[in-house]
């Protein structure tokens, strides 16, 4: 019983172009998502988060959106960029507990 | 980059044999967190600890145990290994519950 999905396995995009990875989710108690970006051989790395009392959150050429309804959230890159090439995860919690849900991860490849 | 070593990081093992995996932050986090990650299911939750010997079980939490003596070391144990616990498991920390965890870079084990 998958409660987070990553749909796509894998998203190819040109460089300088938006790259959008989606994530949907089953739990309505989940209140707190977050992205990681993981590079081969090394640990998940926080790239941005969102509580559900927002529907956006920016950091530099990173947003996440946040569609409460439909239980849906995306992270727009833009512009994109070669090291931007990675594994993508988002994961969901309640917020205040230390249980994260992940999902099985995009493979984003960034063409030049 | 969050101060947190896995050691070790590669192993190869028999089936039956007992595995400890170690997890050093020096951080001083109260948090800390293992998960392990296998194709197809992104990473999942076997224990976490909130405190020096306060454990809680996570997601997939049978054939493993944890033990947390010191602020700094949280340890994972296989007890007797067996083949569908080939993984590569990640330790993360939070300072708080409910802010992003931090990796460290991984263990890959793999059990024949």
């Amino acid at each position: 019983d998958q409660q987070v999905k990553q749909n796509s396995p894998s998203l190819s995009v040109q460089e300088g172009r938006i790259s959008i990875l989606n994530c949907d989710y089953t739990n309505s108690m989940f209140d707190y998502f977050l992205w990681y970006k993981k590079y081969p051989a090394e640990g998940p790395t926080f790239l941005i988060s969102i509580s559900s009392i927002k529907d956006k959150n920016e950091d530099g050429r990173f947003t996440v959106f946040l569609n409460k309804s439909a239980k849906h959230l995306s992270l727009h890159i833009v512009p994109s960029q070669p090291g931007d090439s990675a594994v993508y995860f988002c994961a969901a919690s309640v917020q205040g507990a230390q249980k994260l849900v992940f999902g099985q991860g995009t493979r984003l490849t960034i063409n030049p | 980059d969050a101060g947190i070593t896995q050691s070790p990081r590669h192993k190869v093992t028999e089936t039956g044999t007992p595995v400890t995996l170690r997890c050093h932050q020096t951080e001083n986090h109260r948090y800390m967190y293992w998960y392990r990650q296998d194709p197809g299911h992104g990473l999942r939750l076997i224990h976490y600890s909130y405190g020096v010997k306060d454990t809680d079980k996570g997601e997939v939490s049978d054939g493993y145990s944890v033990s947390r003596s010191k602020t700094e070391d949280f340890l994972l144990t296989l007890e007797s290994a067996t083949s569908s616990q080939t993984s590569v498991y990640f330790c993360a920390i939070s300072a708080v519950g409910d802010q992003p965890q931090h990796f460290g870079d991984g263990t890959r084990l793999s059990i024949l």
